[in-house]
């Protein structure tokens, strides 16, 4: 069984301030990772699609990173902002891509105004 | 991009009957997707409906508690049978972006409680 796992499990953060979090998932194996990000009561959004070691991707104030040789993906936000509030998902997906997504169970984040 | 709508968008049931959730994409697809977040869990695959064809359901779940319908390539319903509290989750309907990552787009989800 595929184990994914977000930490914290839920943040809260001054707006303004800076904040991350992470995703750790089977180090072998690797074919992608997908980070969303899911607001009450919306749809989960896809943030970004990583694929290769060593991958930084920025849209706006968040970015993210992937080591695949250890088997961690970071989620960077700069300057958080109130409409940040929502709860971040990770995905992994192994083999040749075949198989189901393996979602965490997210990281809740508030920003405080 | 796709844009996914679902129906309803929440509902609250008692023990034992059936829910039908539906799901509307606004551009034809080939594979429907639906997910399950129980309260404090991952987000789950439950099956994957092909139109024309039966769905693929994954390890933990099957046809008689979860039947689905495709009928067309832009709709596709879920079937939560005979309810218990347990199945109080979100349910969520998703299609691919197609680039070979298995980008997905979400619909907004289908909150449901059994009482």
């Amino acid at each position: 069984i595929l184990n994914v796992e977000q930490s914290p499990q839920s943040l809260h953060v001054q707006e303004g301030d800076s904040t991350n979090f992470t995703c750790s998932f089977p180090s072998s194996n690797f074919y992608a990772l997908h980070w969303y990000r899911w607001e009450t009561a919306k749809s989960p959004e896809a943030l970004f699609v990583m694929t290769l070691n060593g991958d930084e991707k920025k849209k706006g104030r968040i970015s993210a990173t992937l080591n695949t040789k250890e088997g961690y993906s970071y989620l960077y936000i700069k300057g958080s902002q109130p409409e940040d509030s929502a709860t971040y998902l990770c995905a992994f997906i192994g083999g040749s891509g075949n198989t189901p997504l393996v979602f965490g169970k997210g990281t809740r984040l508030s920003v405080i105004a | 991009s796709a844009v996914i709508s679902q129906k309803p968008s929440r509902d609250i049931c008692q023990r034992g009957t059936s829910l039908t959730i539906q799901c509307q994409v606004d551009s034809q697809v080939t594979m429907m997707f639906w997910y399950r977040q129980q309260p404090g869990q991952s987000l789950t695959l439950i099956a994957t409906a092909n139109q024309g064809s039966e769905a693929t359901y994954e390890s933990g779940f099957v046809i008689d508690k979860f039947p689905i319908s495709r009928p067309n390539l832009t709709f596709s319903t879920l079937t939560v049978s005979n309810m218990s509290p347990e199945d109080s989750s979100i349910y969520l309907c998703s299609v691919e972006r197609g680039d070979g990552y298995n980008e997905q787009f979400f619909g907004p989800g289908t909150r449901l409680t059994v009482l």
